[in-house]
């Protein structure tokens, strides 16, 4: 069975840098019928995709938000990582990491999420 | 973008009740519609792919249809833990984008 689990700082300086792992057990990140993806949910609002990345290192991001994002891979311990610059209270939210299908774009299985909040 | 919108934002239904939801796209997207139930504190969990494929695991009670533009997410005789909020998604399109939610409640 296929889990993903993020990890990560809960709380974040406005103007500094959001970094979360995710780890994925049960399935291998360079599995190439998959997409790794982030997504996120501001509190009482909808799910936002944030962006992907393949086992071959090419990424996609949402252009609301490529300025500021980097997802890059660690094969060896099996994670994938979000990086997001320059935060402010906007980026607060739970962050989701979710393994998705390249030909039907489904998203199967998700982390639980982690609630980061940007705040001094 | 492709806007996915859904309705009702939330309804109140009682178990055993038969329950429709509805997501309508911006554009034509094909059979690319998900649908995910979500419940506080979970992860979201696939429940219909391909717009109308039964994720494994998935009680029968759970259906989808539509095509293009217009999609529906169908649970009969509901149960307790169907109570939770829905959420669709294309899959056509990048950026992927979500539809608002459906709180479906007692």
């Amino acid at each position: 069975q296929v889990h993903l689990q993020e990890s990560g700082p809960r709380l974040v300086k406005p103007s500094e840098t959001l970094s979360l792992i995710c780890t994925v057990s049960g399935d291998s990140i360079i599995d190439g019928a998959f997409f790794w993806d982030w997504i996120r949910q501001p509190p009482g609002k909808g799910l936002e995709w944030i962006g992907r990345i393949h086992h071959s290192g090419t990424t996609y991001y949402n252009a609301s938000l490529r300025s500021r994002v980097t997802i890059s891979l660690d094969t060896p311990q099996n994670q994938f990582s979000l990086r997001l610059i320059s935060v402010t209270a906007t980026d607060t939210g739970v962050y989701f990491c979710a393994r998705r299908s390249q030909n039907s774009g489904w998203f199967d299985p998700w982390g639980q999420g982690t609630l980061v909040t940007v705040s001094s | 973008d492709i806007q996915m919108t859904q309705s009702p934002s939330s309804l109140s239904a009682s178990v055993g009740d038969r329950v429709t939801i509805t997501c309508r796209a911006s554009q034509g997207i094909s059979m690319y519609l998900s649908w995910y139930q979500k419940k506080p504190g979970k992860a979201p969990k696939l429940i219909i792919h391909g717009a109308s494929s039964l994720q494994s695991g998935i009680p029968s009670r759970f259906s989808g249809s539509g095509y293009d533009t217009e999609f529906s997410l169908t649970i009969n005789s509901l149960q307790v833990e169907d109570f939770a909020t829905y959420y669709c998604q294309q899959g056509y399109g990048t950026p992927l984008t979500f539809g608002g939610g459906t709180k479906v409640e007692i």
